[in-house]
């Protein structure tokens, strides 16, 4: 499969822990997101790479989160000190810029999220 | 006010039922809209940008209003694979944060 895959796809962890997920883009994408999605709710922007530099966060992304891409490949976002309010599904996307061969514009390519609950 | 709005729904309709979709959206600046289909516990995929001129695909058709600030989806004959949650997504540059709304449900029934 050559799509966006994600890990862990479920994580249960108590208030307090650290949690660190993976995202591995497809890969000749240059561009990745980090969106988080609650129940009935659409993804909410967190973070956005392209090759290795981290080029915008959202205020969502409080001081306990961190993203890192270091080689430009795959991405780890990382929760410090979870909170309930933390539980949510967090999706990874990747395109590749100036790719306009799908849908005519540069379409973003979602991974199957990983869903955190947090008790 | 959220930056993307649409009405939640549900939208319950029989098969080969037209239904329509709107979105508004508040930053002007905005530049490219796309829509995207997420099926229940899955991922979201795109399913059509959207163009200044409107545009269809198949049973779909996008239109974008600038002016007005407002987006449309419009599925024609229905099918029962149609039932998903459709979400409404701008970008305001073209690349970077991609703001969704929070969806309209469409339930296609027999």
């Amino acid at each position: 499969d050559t799509g966006v895959s994600q890990n862990p796809r479920h994580k249960i962890t108590k208030r307090g822990q650290n949690v660190t997920f993976r995202c591995d883009p497809i890969s000749e994408h240059n561009r990745l997101y980090w969106y988080r999605q609650t129940l009935g709710q659409g993804p909410e922007f967190l973070t956005y790479f392209q090759n290795e530099a981290q080029l915008e966060k959202s205020r969502l992304l409080s001081d306990r989160f961190s993203a890192e891409r270091p080689k430009g490949s795959f991405s780890t976002l990382e929760i410090q000190r979870t909170e309930q309010g933390d539980s949510a599904m967090y999706l990874c996307a990747s395109s590749l810029s100036g790719d306009t061969t799908g849908k005519g514009r540069e379409t973003q390519y979602f991974g199957p999220g990983t869903r955190l609950l947090v008790l | 006010r959220k930056e993307v709005e649409q009405d939640p729904g549900p939208f319950n309709v029989p098969e080969g039922a037209t239904v329509a979709f709107n979105c508004t959206y508040s930053n002007s600046a905005s530049q490219s809209f796309f829509w995207y289909r997420q099926d229940c516990r899955k991922e979201p995929k795109l399913l059509m940008s959207v163009y200044s001129s409107g545009n269809e695909d198949g049973r779909f058709t996008a239109q974008l209003n600038r002016a007005s600030q407002y987006i449309s989806l419009l599925i024609r004959d229905s099918k029962l694979s149609d039932s998903a949650t459709y979400l409404c997504v701008v970008n305001s540059q073209a690349a970077g944060k991609s703001t969704f709304g929070d969806g309209t449900t469409l339930t296609v029934k027999p």
